[in-house]
């Protein structure tokens, strides 16, 4: 199967800081990235979609200003939290679609927490 | 609107078999797929049906009937590393991927 990479794996940062997680796919191209945010013992949550070379789309109820996604290459798709506050310490992950049936593969998380 | 139902949680013993029934109810439909879900891990892809019937992939099946909007995850042989959560996931008309809040499996000896 196709491998998508996150880094970093987990981060630890101070409430106001900026947080920035890459998410790359490593042996195919990927002009759509989906990133999704998961709570302890919740299911996946959307919260945006990432397109290359165009603005992404955002899920209602997400702050396009805070959670602030680049697409900048066929492989590359990064997702910045500004100003990050303990709330949004969470579970991180991106997929891309990969072949005809478009089958989902993600990348192994980034776990992102806010002191 | 969408909606996909599976159940929250279900527990099973070492070597039995299992059955995961997923519901849904989405605008149009693409395909359904399957994904598992460790603790603390990203979801891996397990199956993809977009045609009525059961596919097969070693210890794992999974089932698909779109007349009653209705599938299934087999697991056989159940082993404890199968311990995790199971994700079904449905592409509606507009190639959107909708998901249920995933069954979490437990596996006793």
């Amino acid at each position: 199967g196709a491998v998508v990479s996150q880094h970093p794996s987990w981060v630890i940062c101070k409430s106001g800081t900026s947080v920035k997680i890459e998410c790359r796919s490593l042996d195919f191209q990927a002009t759509t990235m989906f990133w999704y945010r998961q709570f302890p013992k919740q299911s996946l949550m959307l919260m945006a979609t990432s397109n290359e070379g165009s603005k992404a789309t955002y899920e209602q109820g997400v702050e396009k200003d805070k959670f602030l996604i680049n697409h900048a290459s066929l492989t590359l798709s990064t997702l910045t939290v500004t100003s990050a506050h303990p709330e949004d310490s969470s579970f991180y992950i991106c997929s891309a679609p990969q072949g005809q049936m478009n089958t989902q593969y993600f990348g192994p998380g980034t776990r992102l927490t806010v002191l | 609107g969408q909606n996909i139902d599976q159940p929250t949680e279900m527990t099973a013993t070492e070597g039995a078999i299992v059955q995961i029934n997923c519901t849904y109810q989405t605008s149009g439909f693409n395909g359904l797929f399957w994904y598992q879900q460790h603790a603390g891990e990203a979801p891996t892809f397990l199956s993809y049906n977009v045609l009525d019937g059961l596919e097969e992939k070693g210890r794992f099946s999974s089932f698909l009937s779109r007349s009653k909007g209705y599938s299934y995850l087999l697991l056989k042989e159940l082993q404890m590393k199968d311990s995790a959560s199971y994700l079904c996931a449905v592409i509606d008309s507009n190639y959107q991927l909708i998901w249920g809040a995933g069954t979490k499996l437990i596996i006793k000896p």
